[in-house]
């Protein structure tokens, strides 16, 4: 049973590149979240989604878009990378009952 | 304003003793759900415990406990015979009826042998 499948698990990037974090779920959940992790700390809300075609922002949505064109596919995009985007980003899906993440994807923003 | 809070950012106790986290959270709805979740050093976020608002019985499962305060907004964890497997950081989050699922700071507990 894949879950919640993110990737890539690590990557490097530089200041001003762009990039997408890809996640992908196959238990047919209408809520996914993007979270980010900073270095002991909690997880922040990046945006989310209720189902297809819906999406809306959480806590810290700046220098982030998302899509959901699909319910398994909710991928985030990261267009001007910063040092402050450096961090752990975790997807989510969820069903009210139980929320299920990914394995998380390791970005350095240098 | 902060709707899940956990005010104690760090815990250690001895293995075998209890431990107890506190969470409090905001919220005007009457139906929602409140979690525990555990983060070891591997980064997998695992479910610990979940507790239904409608429910007055207080969540059990092996060792964890929660006390579940719904007039005080409170939701705390209660950790019996802990283990180092315990070891990680614990997460108080909130689902609001259909709105989004959001968490707490943390609290990194520690156990020593």
């Amino acid at each position: 049973n894949a879950g919640v499948t993110q990737t890539p698990k690590f990557r490097i990037l530089k200041i001003g590149q762009s990039m997408t974090l890809q996640c992908a779920q196959d238990m047919n959940h209408n809520y996914m979240y993007w979270y980010r992790q900073d270095p002991g700390m909690g997880l922040k809300l990046i945006y989310y989604s209720v189902g297809a075609g819906i999406t809306d922002k959480g806590e810290v949505p700046n220098g982030y878009n998302v899509s959901r064109s699909t319910t398994e596919d909710f991928p985030l995009r990261l267009e001007l990378a910063a040092p402050s985007q450096t961090s752990v980003y975790f997807c989510a899906t969820e069903t009210g009952a139980e929320a299920f993440f990914g394995q998380g994807t390791r970005l350095t923003v240098v | 304003a902060q709707t899940v809070t956990q005010s104690q950012p760090e815990m250690s106790v001895q293995e075998a003793e209890t431990v107890t986290l506190s969470c409090t959270y905001d919220t005007s709805e009457s139906n929602y759900y409140l979690f525990w979740y555990k983060q070891p050093p591997s980064r997998q976020m695992i479910l610990v415990i979940r507790q239904e608002a409608y429910k007055q019985q207080n969540a059990t499962e092996n060792r964890f406990s929660v006390n579940f305060q719904k007039a005080a907004k409170s939701f705390s964890l209660k950790i019996s015979d802990s283990q180092l497997g315990d070891t990680a950081m614990y997460f108080c989050a909130l689902r609001r009826g259909a709105q989004k699922l959001v968490f707490g700071q943390g609290t990194r507990l520690t156990i020593n042998p």
